[in-house]
């Protein structure tokens, strides 16, 4: 099983639909949380962190349900510029000691006129 | 915002070359350095997570005497792809952050093409 999985996508959308991006995370230990963005070719962008007590910013709401190990990304009101792939990002403990970084598959993200 | 400049961005070189990936943290101390690689279509990859001043930690997988690994200082990786061979071809990219917990800054890719 992969450490961080996510909705395999693609998921085309027209503009002004409400999607719903859903990772799922194996270590129980995973420490912190995150979703970044990254356009094609280009470097990832962080979007936001996770926090159990869950987190908006303007168009875009970020959930983390530890219990289930779970989080999830809602994008309202799409728009065109929001196509792109999303990636969950986990912070886990390394079997080293130290700690690491994890991405997710991504999932991309078309939303059409 | 923090920055992380990683140079070249794109490099071509004859199979059998060794091509080295410079990552720097412009504005910050960089105690964690990551190295992943992307291929087309694909998620990024972790290739190793770096520490100043110790042996990086590779991922299952990953050959460390293929991929050479340094991080001697608190802003500075370089990762050193050795004898590479057309399948080494591949977008390369590197991370940094100051502390567990804190935020990863990316560096911008490096595209090498191994002909």
């Amino acid at each position: 099983r992969k450490e961080v999985e996510q909705d395999p996508g693609p998921f085309n959308v027209p503009e002004g639909a409400t999607v719903a991006f859903n990772c799922t995370y194996s270590n129980s230990a995973s420490q912190s949380f995150f979703w970044y963005r990254q356009d094609c070719r280009k470097e990832p962008k962080l979007l936001m962190s996770v926090y159990s007590s869950g987190n908006e910013d303007g168009r875009f709401t970020a959930q983390l349900n530890r219990a289930s190990q779970y989080i999830s990304l809602l994008i309202r009101d799409s728009k065109l510029s929001d196509s792109a792939t999303y990636l969950c990002v986990v912070n886990m403990r390394a079997t080293s000691g130290g700690f690491k970084t994890i991405f997710g598959a991504g999932t991309r993200l078309f939303v059409k006129a | 915002g923090a920055v992380v400049s990683q140079h070249p961005s794109w490099v071509i070189c004859k199979s059998g070359t060794s091509v080295k990936i410079e990552c720097r943290s412009l504005d910050f101390q960089a105690t964690t350095m990551f190295w992943y690689r992307q291929f087309p279509k694909q998620s990024l990859m972790l290739m190793a997570t770096s520490n100043e001043g110790s042996k990086a930690t590779y991922e299952q997988g990953v050959e460390k005497d293929k991929f050479l690994i340094n991080h001697a200082s608190l802003t500075l990786s370089t990762l050193t792809v050795t004898s590479a061979h057309p399948e080494d071809s591949s977008f390369y990219i590197c991370s940094a952050r100051a502390g567990f917990g804190e935020k990863l800054f990316f560096g911008s890719g490096t595209q090498l093409s191994v002909l």
